[in-house]
């Protein structure tokens, strides 16, 4: 089992401030993905990330993915309180059939 | 975006009996779809893979006689909890990828079980 780690796991922040959540792992992926899950529902893809150093943005979140493709962050700028939820990487290695999912990041943003 | 609904979205049972749960992708066909279970306040673990057509491909340690697959459609997988027991509460994902895409997964809305 590939192991992606995810940092921090827990993060609780003011309405407003900036945040960045890192996922890491020793594995090379061909594409990475990022979802936000909220309590009782199933993740949701925020963004997919393919070549080693791309950088994307989905209005307030950045998704960078790392130049060797083995990490990717996530950065939330100004965030709000409908950005609480856990955030999840996930990698997909070249050949396996499935994704390999990070350990998670549960945000909560205090308006 | 592409649709995967589970059913039930909760269900509660007794100790000893049998619970199914649902997964189709509603408006692609998928050759493969995957089971997970998640703890409270943790990540996604994978349980199995499920193939239309052939064997199901468990994880290291899940029980194939616990956890039965019937994968007979490219748009539906049944996920049986057999004799569930207490610990067997969790909250169940499917997801699927459909057979011609970008390989992105979607996922089902999850289903809340909980043995008494």
């Amino acid at each position: 089992t590939q192991l992606l780690e995810q940092s921090p796991q827990f993060l609780s922040i003011q309405e407003g401030e900036n945040l960045t959540v890192y996922c890491n792992s020793s594995s090379v992926f061909s594409s990475l993905q990022w979802y936000r899950q909220e309590p009782g529902e199933g993740p949701v893809l925020l963004v997919t990330v393919v070549t080693g150093g791309e950088v994307k943005k989905l209005k307030r979140l950045t998704f960078q993915f790392g130049d060797a493709r083995k990490d990717s962050s996530l950065h939330i700028t100004a965030a709000q309180p409908g950005d609480t939820g856990l955030y999840l990487c996930a990698g997909d290695e070249t050949g396996a059939n499935n994704l390999f999912f990070g350990t998670g990041t549960r945000l909560t943003v205090i308006p | 975006g592409a649709v995967v609904s589970q059913h039930p979205s909760r269900v509660i049972c007794k100790s000893g009996t049998s619970v199914k749960i649902e997964c189709r992708s509603l408006d692609f066909q998928a050759t493969t779809m995957f089971w997970y279970r998640q703890f409270p306040k943790q990540s996604l673990m994978l349980m199995v893979t499920s193939n239309e057509g052939s064997k199901a491909t468990y994880e290291q340690g899940v029980e194939k006689d616990k956890f039965l697959i019937n994968h007979a459609s490219l748009t539906l997988s049944t996920l049986t909890v057999t004799s569930a027991h207490p610990e067997d509460s969790s909250f169940y994902i499917c997801s699927a990828r459909p057979s011609r895409g970008t390989g992105e997964l979607f996922f089902g809305e999850g289903s809340r079980l909980t043995v008494l």
